[in-house]
């Protein structure tokens, strides 16, 4: 089975940086992904990672460590409209995406 | 990114009917297509995984006979919510993915929130 926990809510300030964690117990494993969903939109891809190591995407970042079943999300220079639902998903077998539970962020002034 | 397009945005039926949603891929073949569920405050739950020309995978718990998908082509999808109850209503949301070797993600369509009173 697939179990993927990340926080509920996280609150940052603007212009700071934010890291939203991800851990995760799949059986099979093709890639991790995190996506961006706004309240009432469908989600939008932010990156991907399959090998160990950071991508990095302009303000964003991922990270992945597939021994620990690991992945963060850096976002820097935070704004307001990076509030947002940040959701953690782990493709395995069959090409099926298993999402978390994803983590609410809010940015504040 | 490649565009895959749901229609309708939001739809309100009455009990007991059946609605029909699109999701159409735009600019690429789409091998497989995925429906989501979601309820407020919650995540996506995968509901079924199509491939064009053949039966849909349903998952556990997802009732096939309620829940009719269709993959007929490799542009379209159809998922039909049939027999409608208000418990059914959710937000569903199609997911996209071509079949190259490249085709690493898969593209969402915008989501239709339905309402069944």
């Amino acid at each position: 089975g697939q179990n993927i926990d990340q926080p509920t809510e996280m609150t940052a300030t603007e212009g700071a940086i934010v890291q939203i964690n991800c851990t995760y117990q799949t059986s099979g494993f093709n890639g991790l992904f995190w996506y961006q969903q706004h309240a009432g939109e469908a989600p939008t891809f932010l990156s991907y990672n399959v090998l160990d190591g950071l991508e990095e995407k302009g303000r964003f970042s991922s990270f992945l460590s597939r021994s620990k079943g690991y992945s963060y999300l850096l976002l820097k220079e935070l704004q307001m409209k990076d509030s947002a639902s940040y959701l953690c998903a782990v493709r395995g077998g069959g090409n099926k995406l298993t999402f978390g539970t994803g983590t609410q962020l809010k940015v504040e002034l | 990114g490649a565009v895959v397009s749901q229609h309708p945005s939001w739809v309100i039926c009455k009990s007991g009917t059946s609605v029909k949603i699109e999701c159409r891929s735009l600019d690429f073949q789409a091998t497989t297509m995925f429906w989501y569920r979601q309820f407020p405050k919650q995540s996506l739950m995968l509901m079924a995984t199509s491939n064009e020309g053949s039966k849909a995978t349903y998952e556990q718990g997802v009732e096939k006979d309620k829940f009719l998908i269709n993959h007929a082509s490799l542009t379209l999808s159809t998922l039909t919510v049939t027999s409608a109850h208000p418990e059914d209503s959710s937000f569903y949301i199609c997911s996209a993915r071509g079949g190259g070797l490249g085709d690493t993600e898969a593209f969402f369509g915008q989501g239709t929130r339905l309402t069944v009173v």
